[in-house]
């Protein structure tokens, strides 16, 4: 079983409708959480990151984590065609340089 | 700042022959990564170097390859001899401090092996 789980999808909505993405994991020791944008053909761009259980937004872009049950989530407002792309979770222990990350869902938002 | 930056974008060569991938980091950057990503396998990290010093190289796959950061703005990634499951895209990482707060990437090398 890998350490982080991510659906594939796709994921496909409507524009303007929101985007839900999510991670489960396994090791309690991550502690630090991210989101990565991939685009085709390009590296992942870090969107968000959070330390604590709870909410954090920007933007558009809502993150949350819920350490009792290991599960993160990504939600997306007003989602728009350019939103289309893989959406990359990743996460790293206390003390750690290696970011572990989920295998990626990828989302197609239609105009 | 012109990113991490990664040579060549795409290579393809045949079954045998030596593969080098070279990365330049950000500028002051002082963590360098090296993953490589497929369809089957995600995001994987191969090795990643702290002030030019290997740290952790236990996801290099096979003695096959091999990374080398001979100073802080240049390091390369060695295949030798390639073999086709090597196929992947190979991504080049850099950080300033730990990673709590995540990498740089660039914009990977696409290499195929024939």
């Amino acid at each position: 079983q890998k350490e982080v789980e991510q659906d594939p999808g796709p994921l496909s909505v409507p524009e303007g409708a929101i985007v839900s993405l999510n991670c489960t994991y396994s090791n309690s020791a991550f502690q630090y959480f991210m989101w990565y944008r991939q685009y085709s053909r390009k590296g992942p761009e870090l969107l968000m990151y959070t330390y604590s259980s709870g909410n954090k937004e920007d933007g558009r872009f809502t993150a949350q984590v819920d350490k009792s049950s290991k599960y993160i989530s990504l939600f997306i407002r007003d989602s728009q065609p350019s939103d289309s792309a893989t959406y990359l979770c990743a996460m790293n222990k206390a003390a750690g340089n290696k970011l572990t990350f989920g295998g990626g869902t990828r989302v197609l938002v239609k105009p | 700042d012109a990113g991490v930056i990664q040579s060549p974008r795409h290579e393809v060569t045949e079954m045998g022959q030596e593969v080098t991938l070279r990365c330049k980091p950000i500028s002051g950057h002082d963590y360098l990564f090296w993953y490589r990503q497929t369809m089957m396998r995600g995001l994987e990290l191969l090795i990643y170097f702290n002030n030019n010093v290997p740290i952790d190289d236990s996801g290099m796959p096979e003695d096959r390859f091999s990374a080398k950061m001979p100073n802080a703005s240049f390091s390369n990634l060695k295949i030798q001899p390639s073999e086709p499951r090597d196929s992947a895209v190979y991504f080049c990482a850099s950080s300033l401090g730990k990673s709590i707060y995540g990498y740089t990437f660039g914009s990977g090398t696409r290499l195929t092996v024939v």
